[in-house]
């Protein structure tokens, strides 16, 4: 089948560097993607891995391991905005993405 | 920037009544997607659209369907409302290429009474 897994809560401090783990199965795959959404807003794009390896985009990082059927998600510097939730997704063949259950990331002071 | 946006933010409806939820993008996307979000269980796809007239179920299509007459507006319908359809319902779009970048309106809270 295709699924994936991601902590449902993560807590950290402010200043610290927070790691949100997805692992998923699948049969078919392209890429896994982050996204951030804040409560009651839309959920946001923060990043794309199609390839293994590290990608940063800021305080905000994402790793792939295809081998590993196995990503994260980095943030670093926390702020109290970061308290949101994040959702890793992966595309597999054709057109549709699965989404996980999301993280509930929480940064205290 | 990509703007995405749904006919209504609140909406109620009553049992059996026939519900239609409207989105709109303004970037020429050619893919489109109705997701519903309730608590723990994430996003779950209830259709998608690739192209104008094309849709494919997702994985929750049971009690809705979909229209896609023009490029830029993707509709679901509710043919009959039921209370378990109450839910967060969120639209979204891509461009056509390999990356997976959505870009998502800002929801509709639909209550079925």
């Amino acid at each position: 089948g295709q699924s994936l897994e991601q902590p449902s809560e993560v807590t950290a401090v402010e200043g610290a560097i927070v790691q949100i783990n997805c692992t998923y199965q699948t049969s078919g795959f392209y890429g896994l993607s982050w996204y951030q959404q804040h409560d009651g807003g839309a959920p946001t794009f923060l990043s794309y891995n199609a390839l293994d390896g590290l990608e940063e985009t800021g305080r905000f990082s994402s790793f792939l391991s295809r081998s590993d059927s196995y990503g994260y998600l980095l943030l670093q510097e926390l702020q109290m905005k970061d308290s949101a939730s994040y959702f890793c997704a992966y595309r597999g063949g054709g057109f549709k993405t699965i989404f996980g259950a999301g993280t509930r990331l929480f940064v205290k002071a | 920037d990509v703007k995405v946006t749904q006919s209504s933010r609140y909406l109620v409806k009553r049992t059996g009544e026939k519900v239609f939820l409207e989105c709109v993008q303004d970037m020429d996307h050619e893919n489109m997607f109705w997701y519903r979000q309730d608590p723990g269980l994430g996003l779950r796809l209830i259709y998608f659209s690739y192209d104008v007239k094309m849709k494919e179920k997702g994985d929750i299509p049971e009690g809705y369907s979909v229209s896609r007459e023009k490029k830029e507006r993707f509709s679901l319908i509710l043919e009959s409302a039921s209370t378990n359809q109450t839910s967060m319902y969120l639209c979204a779009s891509r461009s056509g290429g390999p990356a997976d970048t959505q870009y998502f309106g800002p929801g509709t809270r639909l209550t079925v009474l």
